[in-house]
């Protein structure tokens, strides 16, 4: 069975902080694609990073990057810099390409930045 | 490029009742997911459909049924409404190849449903 852990339920930081949100994971397939979603107040999720299980490379994004690292199952996510518009719930999410390919969201962690 | 769009935005049901959501996907993508959001939680997955057929379904019990249509549209229904059937729910579409799925999914706006 797959699982993914948000351990963070809320963090609030003030304007041009550093955040990080952390993601745990679990699985037995060896294949299989991690996610973060942006979901605003509006209620739609947004897209805004895949990676697959054999890239473990870290990505940069603007003031996005992401850690991938398999050893401890983590998939972590920071905000360099955070502004006001980056005030959301994200979420971390599982997908294996078996049974449907259906994807696994965590709980979310809902992030305040104020002004 | 047209998004994912969902109908009703919002509706209120009483218990025992049933209901139909609406999906339409993202122009050129072949499989609709539907997902259930309670409040303060993250999406749960329900199903989903690919050429018309259910390509997988979630813990949930058989009165949520689902259809997709020929253009790839798709309809959530759910029967005898519970309390606990009150939530968000979330359509979500993506292109899938017989047998690669890369799983990025576009998210509608969601139909809100309360049940009273």
């Amino acid at each position: 069975a797959q699982k993914v852990t948000q351990a963070q339920t809320e963090i609030s930081v003030v304007e041009k902080e550093d955040v990080t949100l952390d993601c745990v994971y679990e699985t037995r397939d060896t294949t299989y694609y991690l996610f973060w979603y942006k979901q605003p107040p509006s209620g739609e999720l947004v897209f805004l990073i895949r990676r697959n299980s054999f890239d473990e490379q870290n990505e940069i994004s603007g003031r996005y990057s992401w850690n991938f690292q398999k050893s401890t199952s983590s998939f972590n996510f920071t905000i360099t810099a955070s502004q006001v518009v980056d005030s959301a719930v994200y979420f971390c999410a599982l997908s294996v390409p078996t049974g449907g390919f259906k994807t696994i969201f965590g709980a979310g962690t809902r992030l305040f930045v104020k002004a | 490029e047209t998004g994912v769009t969902q109908s009703p935005t919002h509706l209120i049901k009483t218990r025992g009742q049933q209901v139909t959501l609406r999906c339409s996907s993202q122009s050129g993508h072949n499989t609709v997911s539907w997902y259930q959001q309670a409040l303060g939680q993250g999406p749960q997955f329900i199903f989903q459909y690919y050429r018309e057929e259910e390509n997988g379904r979630g813990n949930f019990p058989p009165r949520f049924s689902g259809l997709q249509f020929p253009n790839y549209s798709s309809e959530l229904n759910v029967n005898a409404l519970e309390l606990d059937d009150s939530a968000l729910y979330l359509c979500a579409s993506s292109f899938q190849f017989p047998t690669v799925n890369t799983g990025e999914l576009f998210f509608g706006e969601g139909s809100r449903l309360t049940v009273l």
